[in-house]
């Protein structure tokens, strides 16, 4: 059984530039949560989504995006990349919403502003 | 407003010792709690899960607790081993509402050979 996949690996991007990761979700599974660890802030919620909406977001600015497809397949947009964008992205999915499975974790995207 | 806190923030321990982790929560009002392991770069395993309305969950060598009033889990992993070497981190859900974790900053374990 396949786990949590998240592409890409790595990324480097200039600042300013706009980026797209990609998650795709455990068979079966319908929610999508992101998250972004840092050294100095650890792990912190992005946003959730289930069915196709979004669910529940944190405390990010506008930049921060996403979205969720049909197939439960997730991608997050981070447009006008700042040098404390720099992270390591991280995808989690759950086989529902209100359900008490806990979550599974993806390897993560290593997004680098330079 | 949930705050999780992890001591202590590393441990070095022998090989074969048996040894504990903490995590406390300020608001005990949760739905359930989850313990996770997190190498050096990669993303996170989960090791176990406590519904709110467990006191305990055994897998192997590792046994996680809760106690809701008080606030607190407890990670106890017996017979340590280098493979064991690792960050572990709690996570707390605040309710079957939201999905959002909150996350303590993690202990980092060593244990050496």
């Amino acid at each position: 059984k396949a786990g949590v996949t998240q592409t890409p690996r790595y990324l480097i991007k200039t600042r300013g530039q706009q980026v797209t990761l990609s998650c795709s979700p455990i068979s079966g599974h319908r929610s999508v949560s992101w998250y972004q660890q840092t050294p100095g802030q650890g792990l912190q919620f992005l946003f959730e989504y289930f069915s196709e909406t979004q669910r529940n977001k944190g405390n990010f600015p506008g930049r921060f995006s996403g979205r969720q497809f049909s197939n439960s397949r997730s991608e997050m947009n981070v447009s006008t990349l700042e040098l404390g964008d720099s992270a390591l992205y991280l995808c989690a999915s759950s086989l529902g919403y209100r359900d008490d499975y806990g979550y599974t974790f993806g390897s993560g995207t290593r997004l680098t502003v330079v | 407003k949930q705050e999780v806190t992890q001591i202590p923030a590393a441990l070095s321990v022998p090989e074969g010792e048996n040894l504990v982790l903490n995590c406390s929560f300020t608001d005990s009002a949760i739905y359930n709690l989850q313990w996770f392991r997190q190498d050096p770069g990669k993303g996170l395993t989960s090791l176990l899960l406590i519904q709110s309305s467990q006191r305990e969950q055994t897998s192997g060598r590792l046994n996680a607790s809760l106690d809701k009033s008080s606030g607190r889990s407890t990670l106890y992993i017996a017979a340590s081993q280098p493979g064991d070497s690792a960050t572990y981190l709690c996570a707390v859900r605040g309710s079957s509402n939201t999905g959002k974790l909150i996350f303590g900053q993690g202990t980092t374990l060593q244990v050496k050979p």
